[in-house]
């Protein structure tokens, strides 16, 4: 268990509103990441971090941001939500450098209605 | 088209039967990790493998690196319900920065 824990677990929002997710870690790992899971698609990467305000996008960030003022803390924000955006997002940490092993959250299901 | 492909995209055995599930991609990865999701659950790391030609074994689970280090396979001899779930591969794409790519996945039904 890496200590990780994902709120909300699941969440039903309306078109066009903003939507945050958080992450929570208690092991004060480096490496954090956010991605989004979709059938066919596996998992893409939205956006990662790599230390305290020090964030960089992944491959599907649009209409994605991210803040880490914290170590522990790792939040995900859907500027206007669209119904695109409808899919299951997890959190994960690396233990060491970027792309090494990497363990998750449970997962936030999110609906955009 | 994916960075990593995976096949097949599902599979549906008998319990006591072998499968063979691969990962596949046309760029050198330094290392693999294979995944395991289940219902409702994020994936939970199985193995990683990093030499070229690498094999390691898992309880009934044998994991293979290619030699050229572009593919891999994941085996499971005498399958059992348990094994049930998503398969998922996934390696730093030095291309971008180490990022952690992920394949399609292949999910795995095991009947009794």
């Amino acid at each position: 268990d890496a200590g990780i824990t994902q709120s909300p677990r699941h969440k039903v929002t309306e078109t066009g509103t903003p939507v945050t997710l958080r992450c929570h870690q208690t092991e004060n790992h480096r490496y954090m990441y956010w991605y989004r899971q979709d059938p066919g698609h596996g998992l893409r990467l939205i956006h990662y971090s790599y230390g305290v305000k020090d964030t960089d996008k992944g491959e599907v960030s649009d209409g994605y941001s991210v803040s880490r003022s914290k170590t522990e803390d790792f939040l995900l924000t859907l500027e206007s939500a669209t119904s695109s955006q409808t899919s299951v997002y997890f959190c994960a940490i690396s233990v060491d450098a970027a792309g090494t092993e990497a363990f998750f959250g449970q997962g936030t299901r999110l609906t955009v209605v | 088209t994916q960075l990593l492909e995976q096949s097949p995209q599902f599979l549906s055995i008998q319990e006591g039967e072998n499968l063979t599930v691969y990962c596949n991609s046309s760029s050198v990865f330094s290392s693999l990790q294979w995944y395991r999701q289940e219902p409702g659950e994020g994936p939970v790391l199985l193995v990683t493998v990093v030499t070229g030609g690498e094999v390691k074994k898992l309880k009934r689970l044998t994991f293979q690196f290619g030699d050229a280090r572009k593919d891999s396979s994941l085996h499971i001899t005498a399958a059992q319900p348990g094994d049930t779930g998503l398969y998922l591969c996934a390696g730093p794409f030095k291309a971008a920065g180490n990022k952690l790519t992920f394949g399609g996945g292949t999910r795995v039904l095991v009947k009794p």
